[in-house]
C-alpha cells in the first residue's frame, strides 16, 4: 500500500516570490509521482510526472520536482510564482500493476500582490 | 483527444433518491478510474476498470454504490438510496494500459439534501 503526506495544508507567499510545496511517499513498491493542479471548481489537471530517468523533473510553467529515493520525497518548486499560480496543489503516488493513483490532501497555493 | 467528460456537472438529490453519474473517457484508453473528493480532501480512489472488466473495489464502495463499463468505453456510477454523507465530488480518469498517466475529467459534483 502507499501513502502520501503533504506537509503544508495552505502555503501564502507574495507573486514573485520562490515557492516549496513538500510531499513525502510512502511505498514497498517501486513507484512513479506525480504532482496534480485543481483550479477552483474544476477536475486535475497534470502538472509534472516522474516515472524513470532524470530525478528532476519540469513542467512547462516553470515549476519542477525533484524525487529523493533516500528521503522519499517529490517536493515541488517555482523560482518566481504568479498570482495565476493560485491553486490547489496535489502530491500522488502510484505503484503496482493497477496504476491507480493516492493521492495527498492537497496544497492550497494562495499567490498574493 | 478530446479529453475525458462527466455528466451532468452538477446534481442536486434529496436523500433517499438514486443518482447516476456518467463518464466517457478518451477514445482507446482502455482504462477508466473512478474517484470521489471532499472539500478539503484529495482525491480518493473508489474503483478501476480495465475494458469492461472491473478489476478492484475500494472499501470505500458501499453496497449503495455500483460502476459499470458495459461495453469497455464508457461508464456509470450509481448510488442508489442517497446519504448526505454522499455529497462529494466525483472525478473520472483515464489512461492507456500501463502509463501510469491518468487524465482527469471536470468532475460531477453530486448535493444531497
Amino acid at each position: 500500500a502507499q501513502s502520501v503526506t503533504q506537509l503544508d495544508s495552505q502555503v501564502p507567499v507574495f507573486e514573485e516570490a520562490p515557492v516549496e510545496l513538500r510531499c513525502n511517499y510512502s511505498s514497498s513498491v517501486s513507484v512513479y509521482l506525480f504532482w496534480y493542479v485543481q483550479y477552483p471548481n474544476q477536475g486535475l489537471q497534470l502538472l509534472l510526472k516522474y516515472l524513470s530517468g532524470s530525478t528532476l523533473v519540469e513542467s512547462i510553467n516553470g515549476f519542477e520536482a525533484e524525487f529523493n529515493k533516500s528521503q522519499t520525497s517529490f517536493h515541488l518548486r517555482k523560482p518566481s510564482v504568479h498570482i495565476s499560480d493560485t491553486a490547489e496543489y496535489f502530491c500522488a503516488v502510484s505503484g503496482g500493476s493497477n496504476y491507480k493513483l493516492t493521492f495527498g490532501k492537497g496544497t492550497l497555493l494562495t499567490v498574493n500582490p | 483527444d478530446t479529453g475525458v467528460s462527466q455528466n451532468p456537472r452538477h446534481k442536486i438529490t434529496k436523500r433517499g433518491q438514486n443518482v447516476t453519474f456518467r463518464c466517457d473517457p478518451i477514445s482507446e484508453h482502455n482504462r477508466l478510474y473512478w474517484y470521489r473528493q471532499t472539500l478539503g480532501q484529495g482525491p480518493e480512489f473508489l474503483t478501476y476498470f480495465q475494458n469492461e472488466a472491473q478489476l478492484e473495489k475500494s472499501r470505500l464502495l458501499s453496497d449503495r454504490f455500483s460502476a459499470e463499463r458495459p461495453k469497455g468505453s464508457f461508464s456509470t456510477l450509481e448510488i442508489q438510496r442517497t446519504e448526505q454523507g454522499d455529497s462529494a465530488m466525483y472525478l473520472c480518469a483515464s489512461s492507456r494500459m500501463n502509463t501510469g498517466e491518468l487524465f482527469f475529467g471536470e468532475g460531477s459534483r453530486l448535493t444531497v439534501l
